[in-house]
């Protein structure tokens, strides 16, 4: 049973315009919730995290929203670059040193 | 150092040969884990370390598949008698750990196991 859904396998998005890509999770448990950025035969490539206690991180274009009541997080990238395409991949763990679950990732392509 | 090695990128192995696989994890980062990534996308994880120590071994294989992380060697992840399913890429990832707060963890490039 899949505990992160990222619904959408991939999204196509005009540059210097938002980029948003959703994710879903089960399990309220969650202590932290994470967005990995992956280009090919590279590993993935942190970007943003948010507590469970927050329902809003910024850092830069990257701002991560969280909605508890729905168990839905979402990444806004803006403006978007052409370097942003990559795949997206949504994670959660469930404390501080715990294993990530991910999920299957997104593949954003930024149109020029 | 201050990224994530694995070493070998890619290892080939026949059906029923063994694999070993290393990585050695960012100087001063105390947990290590391993993910396997399988069907393009999907991660799983295998085990983590504390240091030295087996902290998370829930997603190891029962059979066939070990781990260790020794004090001043790389950590490794060893496959006996390779089957078909276990071509994948095996990712290592470690994090600071031992702090008041939350850190991310970082992952090497992979190595990419084929069994013939």
């Amino acid at each position: 049973d899949q505990q992160v859904k990222q619904n959408s396998p991939s999204l196509s998005v005009q540059e210097g315009r938002i980029s948003i890509l959703n994710c879903d999770y089960t399990n309220s448990m969650f202590d932290y919730f994470l967005w990995y950025k992956k280009y090919p035969a590279e590993g993935p490539t942190f970007l943003i995290s948010i507590s469970s206690i927050k329902d809003k991180n910024e850092d830069g274009r990257f701002t991560v929203f969280l909605n508890k009541s729905a168990k839905h997080l979402s990444l806004h990238i803006v403006p978007s670059q052409p370097g942003d395409s990559a795949v997206y991949f949504c994670a959660a763990s469930f404390n501080r040193d715990d294993k990530i679950i991910f999920g299957k990732g997104t593949r954003l392509h930024i149109l020029p | 150092g201050e990224e994530v090695a694995q070493t070998p990128k890619h290892l080939v192995r026949g059906e029923g040969q063994k694999a070993k696989l290393y990585c050695a994890p960012i100087k001063g980062h105390s947990y290590v884990f391993w993910y396997q990534q399988v069907l393009k996308n999907e991660f799983k994880f295998l085990i983590s370390f504390q240091n030295e120590n087996v902290f998370d071994e829930t997603g190891m294989p029962k059979e066939r598949f070990s781990a260790k992380c020794l004090p001043n060697s790389p950590c490794s992840l060893e496959i006996q008698a390779t089957k078909l399913e276990d071509s994948a890429v095996y990712f290592c990832a470690s994090s600071q750990g031992d702090t008041g707060g939350w850190q991310p963890q970082h992952f090497g490039d992979g190595t990419r196991l084929s069994i013939l």
